[in-house]
């Protein structure tokens, strides 16, 4: 099946500083998702990115397809970004977008 | 994008027994999908449950030991037999979004299960 690699496995930032995320897969995908999991374990769907480029307020990522991976950028970090990072996809002869295969996360931390 | 709630959000259970979680969508859904965490760990997809038909399991998890229940559009229930230490996990329900979210995944709040 189809591989999901995140870096870095863990990130310690001060508040106000900005980072970037990246998820590498191994085939070519139908459906790229990134997900924030919070202290709370909530997961909270970020982007449906399957390919492009994408904005919410201080958060934006951007899927290179043909060079399979993905990057999330947060800006001006604040405590509340603290959590876990999720980079999902569906390979792309998968027919459910709901058959996630996901990456083994992002921790990050920010200090105030 | 749909409203999932899932109960309980935790439990603590003895060895041998069973533990049934309850997932209610607030908007008809095609598919739902069972998911397990366990403790430090990614996502792993257990499996699809459709509504009128059987359960599709992923490589790794059996009918008998995760028994689903789908009996309408907007509820499944997940079933965890024969508990034990190992299944200590956070497990989520999760279902599309077809509409103006297409392509999106959301997530219940999830139960955490610990097996004593």
């Amino acid at each position: 099946g189809i591989q999901v690699e995140q870096s870095p496995p863990d990130l310690i930032l001060q508040e106000g500083a900005n980072s970037t995320l990246r998820c590498n897969f191994s085939d070519s995908v139908n459906n790229l998702q990134w997900f924030h999991q919070n202290p709370w374990g909530q997961l909270i769907n970020l982007f449906y990115i399957p390919s492009g480029t994408k904005q919410n307020g201080r958060l934006s990522a951007t899927t290179v397809a043909t060079e399979r991976y993905s990057l999330l950028y947060i800006s001006s970090s604040q405590t509340t970004d603290s959590g876990v990072y999720f980079c999902a996809v569906v390979g792309a002869g998968g027919t459910s977008y709901g058959k996630l295969t996901f990456g083994q996360g992002t921790i990050l931390t920010v200090h105030p | 994008s749909a409203v999932i709630s899932q109960k309980p959000s935790r439990d603590i259970c003895q060895r041998g027994t069973s533990l049934t979680i309850q997932c209610q969508v607030d908007s008809q859904v095609t598919m739902m999908f069972w998911y397990r965490q366990q403790p430090g760990q990614s996502l792993t997809l257990i499996a699809t449950a459709n509504q009128g038909s059987e359960a599709t399991y992923e490589s790794g998890f059996v009918i008998d030991k995760f028994p689903i229940s789908r009996p309408n559009l907007t509820f499944s229930t997940l079933t965890v037999s024969n508990l034990s230490p190992e299944d200590s996990s956070i497990y989520l329900c999760s279902v599309e979004d077809g509409g103006f979210a297409f392509g999106k995944l959301f997530f219940g709040s999830g139960t955490q299960l610990s097996v004593l």
